[in-house]
């Protein structure tokens, strides 16, 4: 079936940067995007940027320009995002999520775990 | 960015009631629309897509509707496994946008 498997939590330091992997499985990964979402405590979902899982073409959200770096290795159906000089309020629970199509819509239909990124000094 | 907004952003109900929460757009998305479910300590999981088409093995007491700029989520009779968040997300344009979730609360 189709998965998305994480990386474990993190707990970085203000200025650090962390680096969250997205491995795949159940499908062939090049045919689907994925996006990062992410989610503060007790807090609403974040579209954070996409990345193209046959040619690594990305969209970032404009929030995060410069400080996030989204790539992919499709010898080993992964995807990964790097977030530099990390903030408190980067604290936050990381999604990556399988892009798909239902016509020409767009939509989120399968959602890795998660990874509890934690920023603190 | 196209902004979106949820209504209420939280509502205690009961077992059996029928619930709705909208979620309008800053801006016209056709039926670019979609409403995700998320239960405390876990994912999101879809549930509509195009404004108003079921997802795979969803049940049916969910529904959807609007096109445009306003959307309804419904639920004909909420059951207790359907008390969480919701969201609505708009997949028109990039960036996408999220509405801010409607807790549903016993």
């Amino acid at each position: 079936q189709v998965q998305l498997v994480q990386s474990g939590a993190e707990v970085k330091k203000p200025g650090a940067s962390v680096k969250v992997s997205c491995k795949a499985s159940g499908y062939t990964f090049t045919r689907y995007g994925i996006s990062w979402v992410r989610q503060a405590p007790g807090q609403g979902l974040e579209w954070m940027g996409w990345i193209n899982g046959y040619n690594g073409n990305t969209n970032y959200e404009q929030k995060f320009q410069g400080r996030v770096t989204m790539t992919t290795d499709t010898s080993t159906s992964t995807a990964y995002m790097e977030l530099r000089s990390l903030r408190s309020d980067d604290t936050a629970m990381y999604y990556c999520a399988r892009e798909s199509f239902k016509g020409l819509i767009r939509l989120f239909d399968c959602w890795g775990q998660g990874t509890l990124v934690t920023v603190s000094s | 960015d196209i902004q979106m907004t949820q209504s209420p952003s939280s509502l205690s109900t009961s077992v059996g009631d029928r619930v709705t929460i909208t979620c309008r757009a800053s801006q016209s998305i056709a039926n670019y629309l979609l409403w995700y479910q998320q239960k405390p300590g876990k994912v999101p999981n879809l549930l509509i897509y195009a404004a108003s088409s079921l997802h795979s093995g969803v049940p049916s007491r969910f529904s959807g509707s609007g096109s445009g700029t306003d959307f309804t989520l419904t639920i004909s009779s909420l059951q207790p496994e359907d008390f969480a968040t919701y969201f609505c997300q708009q997949s028109f344009s990039f960036p996408w946008t999220f509405g801010q979730g409607t807790k549903v609360e016993i």
